[in-house]
Parts: C-alpha cells; structure tokens; sequence
C-alpha cells in the first residue's frame, strides 16, 4: 500500500492565521482526500482533492476557509484559513489508488489554535 | 450526520478475552470497511466486507455484515495489549462509493 507523509505533524497557531498542512504519497494514487478529527472524535471528511482542478467540498466545509491543492498525482495541501480555536483539531490525508477500496491515511497533522 | 453508530463507544476487556464492537449504518452501501487508530497515529485499514457478503475472517479478525439490519460487528478474538486502539467502522455508500463515511468509533482497551 502506499506510504503517506504529513507535516507538519503538530503546529500551535495564533488566532487569525493560516496554515498549510501537506501531504505526500510515495507514489501515483487516484484519489486523495483531507478529513478533520477533532479530539476524541471521529473523522469527517473536508474535501476530495482533485487533480488539476478545484476540490469538490462536503457539506459545511467552504473553499475559502479550506482552500486545497492537488498540483500532480502524489501530492496535496490543505490550507486552513484564518484559524480560530475551534479550527483546533487533528487533519488527515488520506488516498486511494486506482481500483482499490481501501484509504491509506497519513499520521495526521494536529493543530491548535490559541 | 455521520453514516456509522458503533457500540460500545469504549470497551475494557482482559488480556486473553475477545472484544466485539458493533457497527450500524443507514443507508445502503458498496462495502463497509473497519479500521485501527493508535493514539496520535492516521488509521490503518483491517479488513473490508462486501455488501454481498455475511462473514469475512482475517486471522483474529471476524467481521460480520446484516445488510437487512444495516449493521455490522467486529469480532477480536484472543485480545493482546497491543490491540488497545479506537476502532473504527467505515462505509462507502453506493452513491459516491469513491469516498468513506467513519462511525464514531470503540476505545478498546486491553488490559494486561
């Protein structure tokens, strides 16, 4: 299966400011996603990043305040925008190669906001 | 709302017992998968069931699947410290079978 690095793995942020998290696969997958696991909690899903083109969003989740890249077949970045403490929470990439059921997720990159 | 409850939402158990944790869901589905998170870590893939499948083994692994009940458990047999983790059940429903929707997950915790 493939392997998934996020970094940063933890970061402590200022109310008011971004932060972009990213993710590298080591190799071609179809799909990659970003969820958000706040503490405790399960995953729900932000977004499906897509390859050269914009990434189609959940239900409550807006592009402003994620804004996400997926330049080529092997990497992804989730922004998170303007942060405020609520934004506080564990983010996950994960992806799927092509015929596949089955998600890799990276280790998670955990953020708090003050 | 999340697709997946799961039941207990946390399970202590003695090293050596079996732990089963059950899944429910609401709609139909493609598949239903279980994953394992350590604490701190991203999740790793345990085992996945077809919708047309009823029981599927992998080593100490048993997942059953009611699709007439929309539920599934899983089945730890011969539990070991290393098992403590959350678990978590996962559906990829018919439509938009590309992406996963988590339940709430178990806290399984074995005790040596």
């Amino acid at each position: 299966s493939a392997v998934i690095s996020q970094k940063p793995s933890r970061d402590i942020c200022q109310r008011g400011t971004s932060l972009t998290i990213q993710c590298q696969v080591d190799s071609q997958v179809t799909m990659m996603f970003w969820y958000r696991q706040q503490p405790g909690q399960s995953l729900t899903l932000i977004a499906t990043a897509n390859q050269g083109s914009e990434a189609t969003y959940e239900s409550g989740f807006v592009i402003d305040k994620f804004p996400i890249s997926r330049p080529n077949l092997t990497f992804s970045t989730l922004t998170v925008s303007n942060m405020s403490p609520e934004d506080s929470s564990i983010y996950l990439c994960s992806a799927r190669r092509s015929g596949a059921n089955v998600l890799t997720f990276g280790a998670g990159s955990r953020l708090t906001v003050l | 709302s999340q697709q997946g409850e799961e039941d207990p939402q946390a399970l202590s158990i003695q090293e050596g017992e079996n732990a089963t944790m059950n899944c429910s869901y609401k709609t139909s589905i493609n598949n239903l998968q279980w994953y394992r998170q350590n604490s701190g870590r991203g999740l790793v893939h345990l085992i996945l069931i077809r919708s047309n499948e009823r029981e599927k083994h992998s080593g100490r692994l048993r997942v059953t699947l009611d699709t007439s009940k929309k539920s599934s458990s899983l089945l730890i047999t011969a539990s070991r410290a290393a098992d403590t983790a959350s678990y978590f059940c996962a559906t990829a429903l018919i439509q938009g079978a590309q992406k996963l929707v988590f339940g709430q997950g178990t806290r399984l915790t074995i005790n040596p």
